[in-house]
C-alpha cells in the first residue's frame, strides 16, 4: 500500500538558517505529492503540490522537488522566519484520497 | 469564503460514553473526509463521502463508528461506545473533486477539528 515517511522532530532552528525536511514515499504507479503546513491552532492548509516527476512545487519560499529515481520529495527553503514555526505533513494522493507522513515539528527562534 | 466549519472543537468523555462531531464543508464542496490524528502521528482517513454516498470507509472501526451525510452537505461522526485509544483529533475536510475524475487536484480543505480526549 502506499506510505509516506518524515524525518522525525522537532527541527529547532534560528530565523535565516536553511530548512530541509526529508521526505520519501512508496507508492504504486506516480502519485501526487503535497506538502500540507499546520500552525499552532489552525487546521492543515495545502503549502505546496508536484503531480509527475521532476515538478517543483512552491510557495512562501519553500520550494520541494519530486524525485522519482529516488522517490522523495524534500522541502526547503533558503532563509526560516520565526512565523513558518508549525507542524510540516508530507502526503500523497492515491486513487482517492491522501496518505500524510507523520509529520515534522518546525520551531525557529529569533 | 467561509471554510469548513467543525463543532465541538473539544470534548472530555469517559470510556464506553458517546459522541458526536459534526462538520459542514465549503459550499458547493461534493467530496467530504473525516480524519483521525492520534497525536504524533498523521491524519488517518476514516471514511470519505462523495455527496451522500460512502466512497471508503474501510478504516472505519464499524463497531463503534458511524457516519452520515444524509442531504449531501453536513455531516457526523459518532463513537459510540469509545474506548480509551479513540482520544485524537478528529478533522473534517472537503474537496471540490469528485472522487473519479482526471481533474480532482487532491487538494483537501480542513477544518480547525475536534479534539476528543476518553478518560
Amino acid at each position: 500500500g502506499n506510505s509516506v515517511t518524515q524525518m522525525e522532530g522537532p527541527v529547532t532552528l534560528s530565523e535565516e538558517a536553511f530548512l530541509t525536511i526529508n521526505c520519501t514515499y512508496t507508492a504504486t504507479g506516480y502519485p501526487s505529492l503535497f506538502w500540507y503546513v499546520q500552525y499552532p491552532g489552525e487546521g492543515l492548509q495545502l503549502l505546496l503540490k508536484a503531480t509527475k516527476a521532476d515538478d517543483k512545487g512552491s510557495n512562501k519560499g519553500f520550494e520541494a522537488t519530486y524525485r522519482k529515481e529516488t522517490t522523495s520529495f524534500h522541502l526547503e527553503k533558503g532563509s526560516v522566519q520565526v512565523s513558518d514555526s508549525a507542524v510540516y505533513f508530507c502526503a500523497l494522493k492515491g486513487y482517492s484520497t491522501l496518505t500524510f507522513g507523520k509529520g515534522t515539528m518546525l520551531l525557529v527562534s529569533p | 469564503e467561509a471554510g469548513v466549519a467543525q463543532s465541538p472543537r473539544y470534548k472530555i468523555i469517559e470510556k464506553r460514553q458517546s459522541v458526536a462531531f459534526w462538520c459542514n464543508p465549503i459550499s458547493g464542496h461534493a467530496t467530504l473526509y473525516w480524519y483521525q490524528q492520534i497525536l504524533g502521528q498523521g491524519p488517518k482517513l476514516l471514511i470519505q463521502f462523495q455527496n451522500n454516498g460512502v466512497v471508503d470507509d474501510s478504516q472505519l472501526p464499524k463497531d463503534r463508528f458511524s457516519a452520515e451525510r444524509l442531504k449531501g452537505v453536513d455531516s457526523t461522526l459518532k463513537i459510540q461506545p469509545a474506548k480509551l485509544e479513540d482520544s485524537a483529533v478528529y478533522l473534517c475536510a472537503s474537496s471540490p473533486g469528485l472522487v473519479i475524475t482526471a481533474t480532482n487536484t487532491g487538494e483537501l480543505f480542513f477544518g480547525e477539528g475536534s479534539r476528543l480526549t476518553v478518560l
